[in-house]
């Protein structure tokens, strides 16, 4: 069985700060990671992806993960917030078989100028 | 321009009647999903299908149903059955085989009953 776990459900970061976002999956099998970014009343939008290829990750604007096996960990970071980076964040796992979902509850970023 | 489309973005409707949520992709991939989401509990899965004429239910299928006529095509429908139809319907859609397959996600519709 797949479910991921995202500690807090509401992060607030500076202009300029250093955004991290958690997220620990549990598997049973080698699984796929994605972090998807929800806008107010938008669907989700695809950040980045982890195919085992490698095990940091990037993504689209500036975002990154990296891979820890060792600590069940797929965090989300970005060096330096910006004002359009408020938004809702998804962290999802997949089987290697099939393509169901699943995702965490979410995290709310917002930042503060 | 491929995507998915959801229709209408706002649905208003009064306690005890049916409504059907549309959903319509021009990516040409295979499985078609629907989501319910609400503040604070994530995306939870609500059908999905892998092939036309064919659909599973998810995690929260009571009160639901879905056909999948077309590839294309993938339509919810509240029925009176939903005992809290207020939500966010999102739909999506995605590729199927050995490897990942990211899903891609439609702008939702926001139903209110009343």
């Amino acid at each position: 069985a797949q479910s991921v776990t995202q500690l807090g459900s509401h992060v607030s970061v500076s202009e300029g700060a250093l955004v991290l976002l958690r997220c620990n999956y549990s598997s049973s099998v080698p699984p796929y990671l994605f972090w998807y970014v929800q806008y107010p009343n938008q669907g989700l939008q695809l950040l980045l992806k982890y195919t085992s290829a490698a095990t940091l990750v990037k993504g689209i604007n500036g975002f990154e993960a990296e891979f820890k096996k060792s600590e069940t960990s797929f965090h989300l970071t970005k060096p330096s917030a910006h004002m359009s980076d408020a938004a809702e964040y998804f962290c999802a796992v997949s089987a290697n078989t099939g393509n169901q979902f699943y995702f965490g509850t979410g995290t709310s970023l917002t930042v503060i100028p | 321009d491929g995507g998915i489309t959801q229709s209408p973005k706002y649905l208003f409707r009064k306690e005890g009647q049916n409504v059907t949520l549309s959903c319509e992709q021009n990516l040409n991939h295979d499985a078609m999903y629907w989501y319910r989401q609400d503040p604070g509990q994530g995306l939870r899965l609500i059908y999905y299908s892998q092939i036309v004429n064919d659909f599973q239910k998810g995690d929260i299928a009571e009160g639901y149903s879905v056909s999948r006529e077309k590839k294309e095509s993938f339509p919810l429908t509240v029925t009176s059955a939903q005992k809290n139809p207020t939500a966010f319907y999102l739909c999506a859609s995605g590729t199927l085989g050995t490897g990942i397959h990211e899903q891609y996600f439609g702008p939702g519709t926001r139903l209110t009953v009343t």
